[in-house]
């Protein structure tokens, strides 16, 4: 199973509605959480932070179930320039490493499409 | 937020050739920098993660003496690929982190690499 899983998608969505989609992780020990989004080929950029209580930026919202394992992103009122792959991103300790350290692990990315 | 820059953007080399990749974190120390590799479609995957001053710790099946790093410095790593292939090519991306266990990374703009 691998650390961080992600439906790939697409996800075609009209633009104006709802899209939602989870990210599933298996080191339970996981400490923070963070979606990016990434255009094609152009280097990821932070959309926003995954706190335990949920947050929301706008049109987007984070929510993170520990007990489940999961977190989800949703977008309202999809705009065109939300057509993107998003990141699903979990912050680990590297544990049984010489070097024990943080380690930040991507799911695959769900692809977002969204069309007028 | 905080600026990683990579360099170059773009190169080819010839197969057998070495090639050297920059990541600088030009308004932060960057305790922990990561590098990746990206086919196309699909998702970050992560090569090694370095430490300042320390010798990087490598993912399983990447070979270390062909892909080398070095972080010698608190806003500096490089990624050389030696002897590179064909089958080397695709894009390599840096990100940097302070040395908060919980806060995002911030990526390098990729280089694209063609071996021919």
């Amino acid at each position: 199973r691998k650390e961080v899983e992600q439906d790939p998608g697409p996800f075609n969505v009209p633009e104006g509605a709802t899209v939602a989609f989870n990210c599933t992780y298996s080191n339970s020990a996981s400490q923070s959480f963070f979606w990016y989004r990434q255009d094609c080929r152009k280097e990821p950029k932070l959309l926003m932070s995954v706190y335990s209580s949920g947050n929301e930026d706008g049109r987007f919202t984070a929510q993170l179930n520990r007990a489940s394992q999961y977190i989800s992103l949703l977008i309202r009122d999809s705009k065109l320039s939300d057509s993107a792959t998003y990141l699903c991103v979990v912050n680990s300790l590297s544990v049984g490493r010489k070097a024990a350290g943080n380690k930040l692990t991507f799911g695959g990315g769900t692809r977002v499409l969204v069309k007028p | 937020g905080a600026v990683v820059s990579q360099h170059p953007s773009r190169v080819i080399c010839k197969s057998g050739t070495s090639v050297k990749i920059e990541c600088r974190s030009l308004d932060f120390q960057a305790t922990t920098m990561f590098w990746y590799r990206q086919f196309p479609k699909q998702s970050l995957m992560l090569m090694a993660t370095s430490n300042e001053g320390s010798k990087a710790t490598y993912e399983q099946g990447v070979e270390k003496d062909k892909f080398l790093i070095n972080h010698a410095s608190l806003t500096l790593s490089t990624l050389t690929v030696t002897s590179a292939h064909p089958e080397d090519s695709s894009f390599y991306i840096c990100s940097a982190r302070t040395a908060s266990m919980n806060t995002e990374a911030f990526f390098g703009q990729g280089t694209r690499l063609t071996v021919v």
